[in-house]
């Protein structure tokens, strides 16, 4: 059972589509995550929720929109796609520790590699 | 502000190999510190961990050391395969906002 599990896996499609990136846990957890990884490897948050309710939003231009319809998933939609969105994106989830250091685990899904040309 | 700090890659060893891969933070506290690996067309996963100072995580043969002192967190393997051929990830956990250092690619050559 995969624990954490995105949709598509590949998605390849034009500049100017509006394309959705489906995410969903297994794991009870309380909150989720979109991460985005270029093609340097670096990775940065984008978004996360904690039981359907937006807690991070990080610079992140508002054709990105999120959309948890319970705790235990969280959709990515994409608006007006450009070149620049190409990347891999990865869906991830994790126990609400609250405030400050945690030691709890993230866990991460298989990533969405998303290709705009 | 947070951050983590790793070694600019790519490193490239011969297998049987020992491996170090260096990593330090800058936190205010002290955080919990992490290590994921990447594999070729692959998500992340954790491979190891350590929540306080002086706490040694270790998996798969990997280990890292959580040293307070230097505010470092090294990850050491004593022989290395070509099957750990990956990104490694050093991390920290803030608010539950993970912070990635920027990965190292590691080669490892049979």
């Amino acid at each position: 059972d995969t624990a954490v599990s995105q949709t598509p896996k590949y998605l390849v499609t034009q500049m100017g589509n509006d394309k959705s990136i489906k995410c969903e846990q297994n794991l009870g957890h309380d909150t989720m995550y979109w991460y985005k990884q270029d093609s340097k490897k670096f990775l940065k948050i984008m978004f996360s929720y904690n039981n359907k309710e937006l807690i991070i939003n990080e610079t992140v231009p508002n054709r990105f929109s999120p959309k948890s319809p319970d705790k235990a998933h969280l959709n990515l939609h994409i608006n007006s796609l450009e070149l620049g969105d190409s990347a891999v994106y990865f869906c991830a989830s994790s126990q609400v520790a609250g405030t400050g250091f945690s030691s709890n685990t993230i866990y991460f899904g298989e990533g969405s590699w998303l290709t705009v040309v | 502000g947070d951050s983590v700090t790793q070694m600019e890659g790519p490193v490239t060893l011969s297998e049987e190999a020992f491996l170090t891969i260096n990593c330090t933070y800058t936190a205010t506290g002290y955080p919990s510190l992490f290590w994921y690996v990447q594999y070729p067309g692959e998500g992340l996963q954790l491979l190891l961990k350590a929540t306080k100072a002086d706490d040694k995580g270790s998996n798969k043969g990997f280990e890292a050391t959580y040293r307070k002192e230097t505010t470092s967190f090294h990850l050491e393997k004593g022989s290395v395969q070509v099957s750990d051929s990956a990104v490694y990830f050093c991390a920290l956990n803030r608010d539950d906002k993970i912070i990635f250092g920027k990965g190292t690619r590691l080669h490892i050559l049979p």
